[in-house]
């Protein structure tokens, strides 16, 4: 079975400093990895997808993220944070089985500083 | 603009009341989600429909029902609400399962007394 662990469960940066949430994943097979935004009381939108092309991804808002096969990694990147990037990210997989349910991380909080 | 919805947004209950969460649709969705996320466990799938009188248990699925009448609505039911259920209920939905994409709803936030 295929399940995504995030290293860290908070992380703080200053405005204007990169982002780093980490995220590795574990699957028998070549996965496909997602990174999903929640911001405060609202649902969850997709922010990149890897599904197998181009290793590194890029998402909305300034977002990368680089699949790492020898290292089991997906980690989203940012190089400068905004106040508006504070919000709570998901990195996800998705099943190999026919019908392809994602399996969620627990989540990073993602807080700003000014 | 097409949109997914969830009523009602908050819910008290006490323990042992049935309660239906609704989910509303309007892209003509096949596949319809309902998650429920908890600290600490991100989002669990508790129920899925890829189709009209199709539903599927997902890995919470103990004590939830859905039912799938038409395209755009997939209410799902506590039956016998218990205070482990206190959550807050995501529907999600795409067209697509092999994109990867939902399309969340804003969220529902039941707590069982």
């Amino acid at each position: 079975a295929q399940s995504v662990t995030q290293l860290d469960s908070h992380v703080s940066v200053s405005e204007g400093t990169p982002v780093l949430l980490r995220c590795n994943y574990s699957s028998s097979y070549s996965p496909s990895l997602f990174w999903y935004v929640q911001h405060p009381n609202k649902g969850l939108q997709l922010l990149l997808k890897y599904t197998s092309a181009a290793t590194l991804v890029k998402g909305i808002n300034g977002f990368e993220a680089e699949f790492k096969k020898s290292e089991t990694s997906f980690h989203l990147t940012k190089p400068s944070a905004h106040m508006s990037d504070a919000a709570e990210y998901f990195c996800v997989v998705r099943g190999d089985t026919g019908r392809r349910a994602l399996t969620f991380g627990s989540g990073t909080r993602l807080q700003v500083q000014p | 603009d097409a949109e997914i919805t969830q009523s009602p947004r908050h819910k008290i209950t006490e323990t042992g009341r049935q309660v239906t969460l609704a989910c509303h649709q309007t892209w003509n969705h096949n596949n319809m989600f309902w998650y429920r996320q908890d600290l600490g466990h991100g989002l669990r799938l508790i129920h899925y429909s890829y189709g009209v009188q199709d539903t599927n248990k997902g890995e919470v699925s103990d004590g939830y029902s859905v039912s799938r009448s038409n395209t755009e609505d997939l209410p799902l039911t506590l039956e016998s609400a218990a205070s482990s259920q206190t959550s807050v209920y995501f529907c999600a939905s795409t067209r697509d399962t092999n994109t990867g994409e939902l399309f969340f709803g804003e969220g529902s936030r039941l707590t069982v007394l």
